[in-house]
């Protein structure tokens, strides 16, 4: 089965600082990875996508994240952080789950605080 | 435009009753699914459904239940044998043909407070 860790629970950084927020999945073949930001009280957003090609993808809001398949990771980074990305972030890796059936396994996210 | 409506926002219940969860969708996906989110803990999938009349387990499916009678709808059922059902509630859709990866989309959530 997949798993997904988000090492970091926390992570305050400074406006116009640059972020890297960690993600490792755990997945016997090719994943499909993505990244969701949740703003509180709220739903989730798609940051960003992976399946294959380039190993670095682009995503809105100025983000990107790069898939190293030889450290099982899929690390979201963002050059400036602006204060209202202050919010909780959160990996997921999508799979078949038994015949035609997919779904996603979260991590279980990071809260980024920006300070001012 | 298009999206998933989940209401209501907040829902207020008295040990021992049943709830139910509205989630609608007009993205013509044909997949849904409902998560629990509970603070430190990510989301986790409750059940999902690839199809109209038919839906699975997800990871913590104990005490709820669901149905897809039609494409667009797939309430949830909190029912009285849930031990801790205070908690925020997500609800998605995706496609689920064509080539991957199949993002879901979410609603806005219900948050549910049993007392």
């Amino acid at each position: 089965a997949q798993s997904v860790t988000q090492p970091d629970i926390h992570i305050t950084v400074s406006e116009g600082a640059s972020l890297e927020l960690r993600c490792n999945y755990s997945y016997g073949a090719t994943p499909y990875l993505f990244w969701y930001v949740q703003s509180p009280g709220q739903g989730l957003q798609l940051l960003l996508k992976y399946f294959s090609g380039d190993t670095l993808v682009q995503g809105i809001k100025g983000f990107e994240a790069e898939f190293k398949r030889s450290q099982s990771s899929f690390n979201l980074r963002k050059p400036s952080v602006h204060w209202s990305d202050a919010a909780e972030y959160f990996c997921a890796v999508g799979a078949r789950s038994g015949g035609s059936n997919y779904k996603l396994t979260f991590g279980k996210g990071t809260l980024l605080t920006v300070n001012p | 435009d298009g999206g998933i409506t989940q209401s209501p926002k907040y829902l207020f219940r008295k040990e021992g009753q049943n709830v139910t969860l509205s989630c609608e969708q007009n993205l013509n996906h044909d997949a849904m699914y409902w998560y629990r989110q509970d603070p430190g803990q990510g989301l986790r999938l409750i059940y999902y459904s690839q199809i109209v009349n038919d839906f699975q387990k997800g990871d913590i499916a104990e005490g709820y239940s669901v149905s897809r009678e039609k494409k667009e709808s797939f309430p949830l059922t909190v029912t009285s044998a849930q031990k801790n059902p205070t908690a925020f509630y997500l609800c998605a859709s995706s496609i689920r043909t064509g080539l991957p990866p199949y993002e879901q989309y979410f609603g806005p959530g219900t948050r549910l407070t049993v007392t």
